[in-house]
């Protein structure tokens, strides 16, 4: 079956640094990716959509300006969190649908991002 | 603004019981609807997706139904098992093509007492 890859799986950092989270499609072309986001006891909320060869559109109240998402190939797209406060805190997840609109969407494992 | 309700927020029940877990949608135009698993701290494991055409699927121990014009889901699992504890995720989708992400309800957390 269709294989997305996340990684990091965990990171922790100091406020103010940046962090970079990248999602791949190992045996499918991924044309469209989705970045959703976590916080505890909530549900997944989608954050932005993120098109091979094309800006991503983000979700209301997502700040694009803070995180970054780059689909540069159909295999890979990546989320930079750009000056992570703790707020930001939270489990990060992708998923990825095929060319031919792939059924269910593949999801990532997540990655669970700690801002001290 | 589409919304997904999931009752209950969480169950404890003994081994050996079967259970339904429910999912409500506040706009029936859906394309799909999955059921997930989320165990703690980790990713999404696709359980059953069921078209708006359809009326339930099935995979072993596990059924999902599905009252579109109600908007309406059911996930019922039969003869529950330790191993069953997770929590069970819903999610609609509104396009087909997988054009749009999902909107997903907060999840029932499910406890199987062995």
């Amino acid at each position: 079956g269709a294989v997305v890859s996340q990684h990091p799986s965990r990171v922790i950092c100091k406020s103010g640094t940046s962090v970079k989270i990248e999602c791949r499609s190992l045996d499918f072309q991924a044309t469209t990716m989705f970045w959703y986001r976590q916080f505890p006891k909530q549900s997944l909320m989608l954050m932005a959509t993120s098109n091979e060869g094309s800006k991503a559109t983000y979700e209301q109240g997502v700040e694009k300006d803070k995180f970054l998402i780059n689909h540069a190939s159909l295999t890979l797209s990546t989320l930079t969190v750009t000056s992570a406060h703790p707020e930001d805190s939270s489990f990060y997840i992708c998923s990825a649908s095929g060319r031919q609109g792939v059924q269910p969407q593949h999801f990532g494992d997540g990655t669970r991002l700690s801002i001290l | 603004k589409q919304e997904v309700t999931q009752i209950p927020a969480a169950l404890s029940v003994p081994e050996g019981e079967n259970l339904v877990l429910n999912c409500s949608f506040t706009d029936s135009a859906i394309y799909n609807l999955q059921w997930f698993r989320q165990d703690p701290g980790k990713g999404l494991t696709s359980l059953l997706l069921i078209q708006s055409s359809q009326r339930e699927q099935t995979s072993g121990r596990l059924n999902a139904s599905l009252d579109k014009s109600s908007g309406r889901s059911t996930l019922y699992i039969a003869a529950s098992q330790p191993g069953d504890s997770a929590t069970y995720l819903c999610a609609v989708s509104y396009s087909g093509g997988g054009a749009d992400g999902l909107t997903f309800g907060k999840g029932t957390h499910l406890i199987i007492q062995p």
